[in-house]
């Protein structure tokens, strides 16, 4: 059966440091993925989305490598900060065509 | 635009009642979702949508009930309330079925 994992439930680091969240996934070949943020008591929200032909892509300090390959996606935030503190989730297009999440990884930041 | 909204913020419900939860979006997508999320769960798909009209069933349908009369709104009833459906409750919509989510902020509902 096709199954995401986010490997950790939650990460913990200092601030400065680079955070880096894994999302690996099993009978799929998905053609993108995608990369959400959530805030404690709020929805979601679309951070970054990454193509299989596309090895990495970067949006300020956050940057996503996918590799169709080893079938993970690496979700980095350079620099990070205690406003980056949030569950991170990764999605993939499921059998039915819709998005499937990951259960999400929590990252605290500590001053 | 006010993206995706939804009502109530907060329900409780007594087992056997029943309820609509309201989801409404101004973006004019075509697809429209119903997750819930559970701790150590994730979100899961209760129901989508792909147009006016068209419904279909997620990977958690039971207990749950869906139409999608308008483009703009697509409420999730719930005709027996049970304690296994007390959980936060997360409307999304997208121009595409796989495409980027817009979420709403969610209903939190608790069934005693």
């Amino acid at each position: 059966s096709q199954k995401i994992e986010q490997n950790s439930e939650a990460l913990n680091i200092q601030e400065g440091k680079t955070a880096t969240l894994t999302c690996n996934y099993t009978n799929y070949s998905p053609a993108y993925l995608q990369w959400y943020r959530q805030d404690p008591g709020r929805g979601p929200v679309f951070l970054l989305l990454i193509r299989e032909n596309e090895k990495e892509k970067r949006k300020e300090r956050l940057k996503v490598t996918f590799d169709t390959t080893l079938k993970q996606s690496l979700f980095h935030i350079t620099a990070s900060q205690p406003a980056d503190s949030a569950t991170y989730l990764c999605a993939l297009r499921g059998s039915q065509g819709n998005l499937i999440f990951g259960k999400g990884t929590k990252l605290s930041v500590k001053p | 635009n006010a993206g995706v909204t939804q009502t109530p913020k907060f329900q409780v419900l007594k087992t056997g009642q029943s309820m609509t939860l309201q989801c409404a979006q101004d973006m004019n997508h075509e697809y429209m979702s119903w997750y819930r999320q559970d701790p150590g769960m994730g979100l899961r798909l209760i129901h989508y949508s792909v147009g006016a009209g068209i419904t279909d069933q997620g990977e958690v349908p039971n207990g749950y009930n869906v139409s999608r009369s308008t483009t703009e709104d697509f409420p999730l009833r719930l005709l027996s309330a049970a304690p296994s459906q007390t959980s936060v409750y997360f409307c999304a919509s997208s121009y595409v079925v796989d495409g980027t989510q817009y979420f709403g902020p969610g209903t939190r509902l608790l069934v005693l």
